[in-house]
């Protein structure tokens, strides 16, 4: 399997204070992503990033924001959490250079926002 | 702009029998890939199976296999032989070549075995 950690694995924090999920990857791949999974909506795309400092939006990245100063690491960012962003997050990575290399993802993170 | 949709939110299945999971999507793109996920209750995304969209013969992993038509832009999962440990939600997702390599997912399908 590919070598991705999430970190924290769970997490419960207050409305309005700031939270930083951590991804990290031994795989040396140049593409990474956050996602979030909700019941009903599937996973859906937050930030993700095609290289180090190179960075662009996904489809829900309202609320987020995301740093990647190192090929290994990639950091998502709730700023003031609130309780809509209560979901399980995901990371992944991939390969491009693999023309069929699908995502590998971590294991993901319960975020609680009470 | 990718869709992916899955119109069936749950779905079960007898032991040893065989179940098909339907996936739709839109793409305006050529080079493009297909893929299903499994996620069990732990949480973990573990990719089932994969198809390139230029190849007409569908992809076959075991007792998993699609039924992939691109003109009618389906793909769906046949499971045979259904397990206990094929129960999980399945998520179809597409992804096309090139560009941000991100993959778009439908809602995904609950599947239920049962004994």
């Amino acid at each position: 399997d590919a070598g991705i950690t999430q970190s924290p694995r769970h997490k419960v924090t207050e409305t309005g204070t700031p939270v930083t999920l951590r991804c990290h990857q031994t795989e040396n791949h140049r593409y990474m992503y956050w996602y979030r999974q909700d019941p009903g909506h599937g996973l859906r795309l937050i930030h993700y990033s095609y290289g180090v400092k190179d960075t662009d939006k996904g489809e829900v990245s309202d609320g987020y924001s995301v740093s990647r100063s190192k090929t290994e690491d990639f950091l998502l960012t709730l700023e003031s959490a609130t309780s809509s962003q209560t979901s399980v997050y995901f990371c992944a990575i991939s390969s491009p250079e693999s023309r069929y290399s699908p995502l590998h993802f971590g294991n993901g993170t319960r975020l609680t926002v009470t | 702009a990718q869709t992916v949709t899955q119109s069936q939110p749950e779905m079960s299945v007898q032991e040893a029998e065989t179940v098909t999971l339907s996936c739709t999507y839109d793409t305006s793109e050529s080079d493009y890939y297909l893929f299903w996920y499994k996620q069990p209750p732990s949480r973990q995304m573990i990719l089932v199976i994969r198809q390139e969209a230029y190849k007409q013969q569908n992809a076959t992993e075991n007792r998993f296999s699609v039924n992939f038509q691109k003109a009618a832009k389906s793909f769906s999962l046949k499971i045979s032989d259904s397990q206990l440990g094929d129960a999980a939600m399945y998520f179809c997702a597409s992804k096309i070549q090139g560009g941000s390599e991100k993959l778009v997912f439908g809602k995904g399908t609950k599947l239920t075995v049962n004994p």
